[in-house]
Order: C-alpha cells, then sequence, then structure tokens
C-alpha cells in the first residue's frame, strides 16, 4: 500500500527562524509529489515536483526531491506569523489511479 | 470568481438524514475529486471522476453517492448519517488527473448529531 509519511508532526517557531519538513514516501510507479498549505480551510498548493535534484522556490519557500532516497524537504526561510499552517505532502503513485496519496501534515506554529 | 465552490459551508443534521454537497468547478477541470478529513486533520480520497464517469471509488460506505450531472459538477449526496460521518468534506479539481494540481473548494464541515 503506498504511503507518505511527514515529519515533524507539528514544531513551534519564533518568527525569523527556518524551518525544513520533511516528506518521505513508498509508492509504486512514482508521478509526483506536491506540497500543500492549510490554514483554516482548503489546502492551497505549493509545489509540484517530479524531478529529482530540482529545486523549486516561491519567495521565502523552497523545495527539493530525491527520487533515489524517496523523500523531498519543504523550507522556509525568515519565517513570520502568517506561515503558521499545517502543511501537507501528496504523491501520485498509481498507475493508472487519478488519486493522491496524503501525508498527514505538519502543524507549524510561528510565534511573533 | 471562485475556482472550485462547494454549498453548503456548515451542514448540522440528525443520524438518519439524507443530505447531499454541491460542488462545482468553473476551471474546465476534467477530473474532479471528494476527500474526507477527519478530526485528526488526515485527507483521504473518497471518489474522482473524469470526465463525468467514476475513476476511483475507495472503500466508502454505499451509503455515499457521487452524481456528476456534467463535467463541472460534482456532487455527494449521503444517505442514513451517521455519526462517524461528521468530518470536513472537500472537493477539488485537476486538469486532466494523474499527477496534475488539484485545486480545493472550500470544504463543507459536516456535522451529524
Amino acid at each position: 500500500e503506498d504511503k507518505v509519511v511527514q515529519s515533524p508532526l507539528s514544531l513551534v517557531v519564533h518568527e525569523g527562524d527556518t524551518v525544513t519538513l520533511n516528506c518521505s514516501y513508498e509508492v509504486t510507479n512514482f508521478r509526483s509529489l506536491l506540497w500543500y498549505k492549510q490554514e483554516k480551510k482548503a489546502p492551497t498548493f505549493l509545489f509540484m515536483l517530479t524531478s529529482s535534484g530540482i529545486e523549486k522556490k516561491s519567495g521565502r519557500l523552497s523545495s527539493i526531491l530525491d527520487k533515489k532516497e524517496l523523500f523531498s524537504i519543504l523550507n522556509i526561510t525568515a519565517t513570520q506569523t502568517g506561515d503558521s499552517a499545517v502543511y501537507l505532502c501528496a504523491v501520485d503513485g498509481q498507475g493508472g489511479s487519478e488519486k493522491l496519496v496524503f501525508g498527514k501534515g505538519t502543524k507549524l506554529t510561528v510565534n511573533p | 470568481d471562485t475556482a472550485v465552490s462547494q454549498t453548503p459551508k456548515y451542514l448540522v443534521t440528525q443520524m438518519g438524514n439524507d443530505k447531499s454537497i454541491k460542488c462545482e468547478q468553473n476551471l474546465g477541470h476534467d477530473t474532479m475529486y471528494w476527500y474526507k478529513q477527519d478530526s485528526k486533520k488526515f485527507l483521504k480520497i473518497m471518489f474522482s471522476y473524469n470526465n463525468k464517469e467514476l475513476i476511483i471509488n475507495e472503500t466508502v460506505p454505499n451509503r455515499f453517492s457521487p452524481k456528476s450531472p456534467d463535467k463541472a459538477h460534482l456532487n455527494l449526496h449521503i444517505n442514513s448519517l451517521e455519526l462517524g460521518d461528521s468530518a470536513v468534506y472537500f472537493c477539488a479539481s485537476s486538469h486532466r488527473g494523474r499527477g496534475d494540481t488539484q485545486y480545493f473548494g472550500p470544504g463543507t464541515r459536516l456535522t451529524v448529531l
């Protein structure tokens, strides 16, 4: 069965800190890995990664995929209170299937 | 304009009732999904529709029936509601499927009393 494991489950930091969120996976026929940010309501898309070793960047957020070691990291530099959210990792991993398998998320709290 | 919309946002009902949640997307996407997010915030897929055809039906009770009148709409009908059905239900859509970015609706919080 496909599996996505995120760590840590929760993290509390101060504004200005840099954080690294981890996502490891075991899937058949890997196609892509996606990161989402979920605040109070619906998840919003951050990144989609398909190729190993290529960093995706958006402002203070960046992410990279290692297909050999089967993991991805999401980095947030100079954190702000607005970064407080649950960060979800999802993997598309089954041939012929339309589904994403989600991890349980990392709850990030950024204190002023 | 809202890309993926759901109604209602909140639904409180008694056990045994039948209820529906509606979802519409104006993105021109071919694939739509229903997810259930439980109290532990774990997001799990329930159904996926591609061009009005069911692609996935995970191990979901028969009381849940998705209905897609056209590719812009995917409604979720639930019969004989149970306490364990209380959760937030998210609708999502993607261009084709298979790893394409999924865009989520705002969610419907269902509470069964």
